[in-house]
């Protein structure tokens, strides 16, 4: 069945970076967009951008431009998002998802930054 | 930028009781295809969200028939006929219509009276 399957939690303290990746089953990987999204605790669901595994092209939003990096490996059907200058509001649970319509998501990596 | 605005933004339901969400948008989600891209996610407690409803009324896999998608334009609805346990959870509607960026209503959260 399609899947996506996240890495662990990450503690970080403030100022360093994360990587989280994103392994994709069930489908061919280079047919479909993949986007991340982040939730902060309590709170709603914010797009970070998206990552065309085919040709590695992204788009970010605006709001984490300059500090996200989206990359994949397709040799082993994989994504990743690197955040860095982490603070405290990055505190969040991350998502990836399949495709602009969201059909399948992982199960999400938490990312807490602490000093 | 889209905005989507979701209300109740708390709905206490009783148990077998209908339940409606109503999500509008700041711009008409009508794209260029004829299509509307207007998608609804639950997101049950300490879980990932999961898609229920894609372009306004399309039930995905697995999806209970008690829950219904309408609306067209600006203004949609979501609808759960007979509310039972395990629909406790957060919803959030969502526009794919306009991007980037991809936006989400502020949620709902239902819980049982």
């Amino acid at each position: 069945q399609v899947q996506l399957v996240q890495s662990g939690a990450e503690v970080k303290k403030p100022g360093a970076s994360v990587k989280v990746s994103c392994k994709a089953s069930g489908y061919s990987f280079t047919d479909y967009y993949m986007h991340w999204m982040r939730q902060a605790p309590g709170q709603g669901l914010e797009w970070m951008g998206w990552m065309n595994p085919n040709s590695g092209g992204t788009n970010y939003a605006q709001k984490f431009q300059g500090r996200v990096t989206m990359t994949r490996d397709t040799s082993i059907s994989t994504a990743y998002m690197e955040l860095s200058r982490l603070t405290s509001d990055d505190t969040a649970v991350y998502y990836c998802t399949r495709d602009g319509n969201m059909d399948v998501w992982g199960q999400g990596t938490t990312v807490t930054v602490s000093s | 930028d889209v905005v989507m605005t979701q209300s109740p933004l708390s709905l206490p339901v009783t148990l077998g009781q209908p339940a409606s969400i109503s999500c509008r948008s700041s711009q008409s989600l009508v794209y260029s295809d004829g299509n509307t891209y207007l998608n609804w996610f639950q997101q049950r407690p300490g879980q990932s969200p999961r898609r229920l409803i894609y372009k306004i009324s399309n039930r995905d896999s697995g999806v209970p028939d008690r829950f219904s998608g309408s609306g067209s334009g600006t203004d949609f609805t979501l609808k759960i006929s007979r509310v039972e346990a395990e629909d406790v959870g957060v919803y959030y509607c969502m526009q794919s219509t306009h991007w980037p960026p991809w936006t989400f209503g502020q949620g709902t959260k239902v819980e049982i009276k």
